[in-house]
């Protein structure tokens, strides 16, 4: 089955610094990777996904990254604000099925 | 848009009763919907998909008669914990995912029910 690496799992950056996070994925079938934000006590919400046959995606400081030959993909939030901290998970799915594998989470800290 | 609803948000039960889970999508059709469990500081893990009108099916490990899901209508799930025991406390999520035709569906998430078995 799929199996999803994440890293780093804790992130701290600065307010207005850059945040890096990536995630590695094993079945070449998978072509749907969201990323979902969860905050303490909440629930996940998707803030970005990319499929396949897009090599990037951007959506105003978020953007993703996607490399099909390597088989990994990236979240970038630029500009990082206090209310961007959260644990942030990346996920896979295969082709026609739904089924998400996620990744084990990233805990990033925005500090002023 | 893309509202999903779970109901309750928290639930404390004593330990040998049986706790219902409401999952809801608000302004969309859901095919499926999943249902997941989550554990302090770790990642989401799934217990089982359910599909409209059909039987669920649960992952590797999910004990199908303690965890029972019933998906009558294209807009609501439910979960079932049965003869909860303490082990059984923790996080249960929900999702909903329209079908897109896109071969990937996106799947949008509530709010979760912690659940706390004494």
């Amino acid at each position: 089955g799929e199996n999803v690496e994440q890293h780093p799992s804790t992130l701290s950056v600065q307010e207005g610094d850059s945040a890096v996070i990536k995630c590695t994925y094993s079945d070449s079938a998978s072509n749907y990777f969201p990323w979902y934000k969860q905050e303490l006590g909440k629930g996940p919400q998707l803030i970005i996904d990319i499929r396949s046959n897009v090599g990037e995606k951007k959506d105003q400081r978020i953007a993703v990254t996607l490399n099909k030959t390597a088989k990994h993909f990236s979240l970038h939030i630029t500009e990082t604000q206090p209310e961007d901290s959260a644990v942030y998970f990346c996920a896979a799915a295969p082709g026609t099925a739904s089924k998400l594998t996620f990744g084990t989470g990233t805990r990033l800290q925005v500090t002023l | 848009g893309a509202v999903v609803s779970q109901h309750p948000s928290w639930v404390i039960c004593k330990s040998g009763t049986s706790v219902k889970i409401e999952c809801r999508s608000l302004d969309f059709q859901a095919t499926t919907m999943f249902w997941y469990r989550q554990f302090p500081k770790q990642s989401l893990m799934l217990m089982a998909t359910s599909n409209e009108g059909s039987k669920a099916t649960y992952e590797q490990g999910v004990e199908k008669d303690k965890f029972l899901i019933n998906h009558a209508s294209l807009t609501l799930s439910t979960l079932t914990v049965t003869s909860a025991h303490p082990e059984d406390s923790s996080f249960y999520i929900c999702s909903a995912a329209p079908w897109t035709g896109q071969g990937g569906e996106t799947q949008y998430f509530g709010p979760g029910t912690r659940l706390l078995v004494l």
